[in-house]
């Protein structure tokens, strides 16, 4: 069955630079676009980043643009979320998840994993 | 806030039916975008529950139903469960923003 498993979350200093990975298991990485969401405490879900199926594009929340990077490794069946720069206010569990549609004909999110913590706190 | 709006909270009793709203506007669900609904149980991975309005994945249940008419959309809840208790989020595509949105999440608490 399909599979998402968050990892590389934690304490992290502000200005910090963790990187998350999302292991997939279940499908075929390579023919699906991916999705990073994230849901601070107490607050509902946000999205962070969109990369197509071959990684040539990629789109971004205006509140990350040029400090995290989204990437992939079809071969590794692994997504990720390259983080620099790191707020107080990107506390939250962050969510990957696989996506349906191409993203500006409205994507959606089919599955999802369920969550790895960064707490940004000095 | 939200470029979705939704309720904060819903409730019902059980056996009964609540409904929860979403209202966009002319770039996302105004613009024709499709409107997808999730359930979240906090700790666990987000549920896709309906998408392309009003299609059910699946396995969920026929008690789900959503709906979409101007810059709006809705999700109805049949024959409340003390299981459905959860939160809710709709989610669509602004053209304006060129960004995935979601509305700000709605509790649902069975009586």
């Amino acid at each position: 069955q399909v599979q998402l498993v968050e990892s590389g979350g934690g304490v992290v200093q502000p200005g910090g630079s963790p990187r998350l990975s999302c292991a997939v298991s279940g499908f075929t990485l390579s023919r699906y676009g991916m999705q990073w969401v994230r849901q601070a405490p107490g607050k509902g879900l946000e999205w962070v980043a969109f990369i197509e199926y071959d990684g040539q594009k990629v789109y971004y929340a205006d509140s990350v643009k040029g400090r995290f990077t989204i990437s992939r490794d079809n071969s590794r069946n692994t997504l990720y979320l390259q983080m620099k720069s790191l707020r107080e206010e990107d506390t939250a569990v962050y969510f990957c998840a696989r996506s349906r549609r191409e993203f500006e004909s409205g994507t959606y999110l089919d599955y999802w994993g369920q969550g790895v913590l960064i707490t940004v706190s000095s | 806030q939200s470029v979705l709006t939704q309720p904060p909270s819903v409730s019902g009793a059980p056996g009964q039916r609540v409904t929860i709203s979403c209202t966009g506007s002319r770039s996302n669900i105004g613009a024709d975008y499709e409107v997808h609904w999730y359930q979240h149980f906090p700790g666990t991975a987000p549920k896709l529950l309906i998408n392309h309005n009003n299609n059910r994945p699946s396995g969920v249940p026929d008690r789900f139903s959503g709906s979409k008419s101007g810059t709006s959309a809705s999700l109805a809840i049949t024959g409340l469960q003390t299981d459905d208790e959860a939160d809710y989020y709709c989610q669509s595509f602004d053209n304006r923003l060129s960004a995935v949105v979601f509305g700000g999440g709605t509790k649902l608490t069975v009586l």
